[in-house]
């Protein structure tokens, strides 16, 4: 299919550990969108990209978290000395401009030991 | 702080009734509103948006009804089927930002 795809679906990792996830947007959408969901709540927004930059990065929670876009297309968000409490499901979604429809991937369910 | 709620956590309705999922906003410079369907395990899935400057816009099986005046945002789904059973979240567009502001959602269950 044509939508949004995350890597890898499910990650474990241990308290202090750094992970990567990844995020590949559906194909010609300039704006790319990493939330985060904890069990039973809403998505949180954590930052935004247009094109290569990020145009709002206010919703990180703290300098563990950091989110590249090299090429304007696929996204890795970065969690750094990760903590229990960076358990969540990470979902990224893209729209074809800012200000628009957006559309979600299926997330990375991301469990801290 | 600014926020997107949703007046009921969970709503049974029977198969082939209509449904009303409501969600109360209170940022009033919000132009852009979407509900979104979620099934476990799985992203949110975009059903139908709505802008600011319209008050009622419909779909296949879904309408959403905008009452700026109220702050209330609602979705019908007519004819409910099985496969409608999820968590139903709206979401609105904060003016001149990019983030989406989402409620917690209200799980729809749909009994045979």
């Amino acid at each position: 299919g044509a939508g949004v795809s995350q890597t890898p679906s499910n990650k474990v990792t241990e308290k202090g550990k750094y992970v990567e996830l990844r995020c590949d947007p559906i194909s010609g959408h300039t704006a790319l969108y990493w939330y985060r969901q904890s069990l039973g709540q809403g998505p949180e927004f954590l930052i935004y990209f247009q094109g290569t930059g990020a145009a709002d990065d206010s919703g990180l929670p703290n300098d563990r978290f950091f989110a590249v876009r090299p090429e304007g297309s696929v996204s890795t968000l970065k969690i750094q000395r990760t903590e229990r409490g960076d358990s969540a499901v990470y979902l990224c979604a893209s729209s074809r401009s800012g200000g628009g429809s957006q559309y979600f991937g299926p997330g990375t369910r991301l469990t801290v030991l | 702080g600014e926020s997107v709620g949703l007046h009921l956590p969970t709503l049974s309705v029977q198969e082939g009734d209509n449904s009303i999922i409501n969600c109360a906003y209170s940022n009033s410079a919000s132009d852009y509103f979407i509900w979104y369907k979620q099934e476990s395990g799985k992203g949110p899935q975009f059903i139908i948006d709505i802008r600011s400057n319209m008050d009622k816009r419909q779909g296949q099986r879904v309408t959403v009804l905008l009452n700026k005046t109220v702050k209330h945002l609602s979705l019908q789904i007519a004819a409910t089927q099985p496969g409608d059973s999820a968590v139903y979240f709206c979401a609105e567009l904060i003016q001149g930002a990019q983030k989406l502001v989402f409620g917690q959602g209200t799980r729809l269950t749909i009994n045979p």
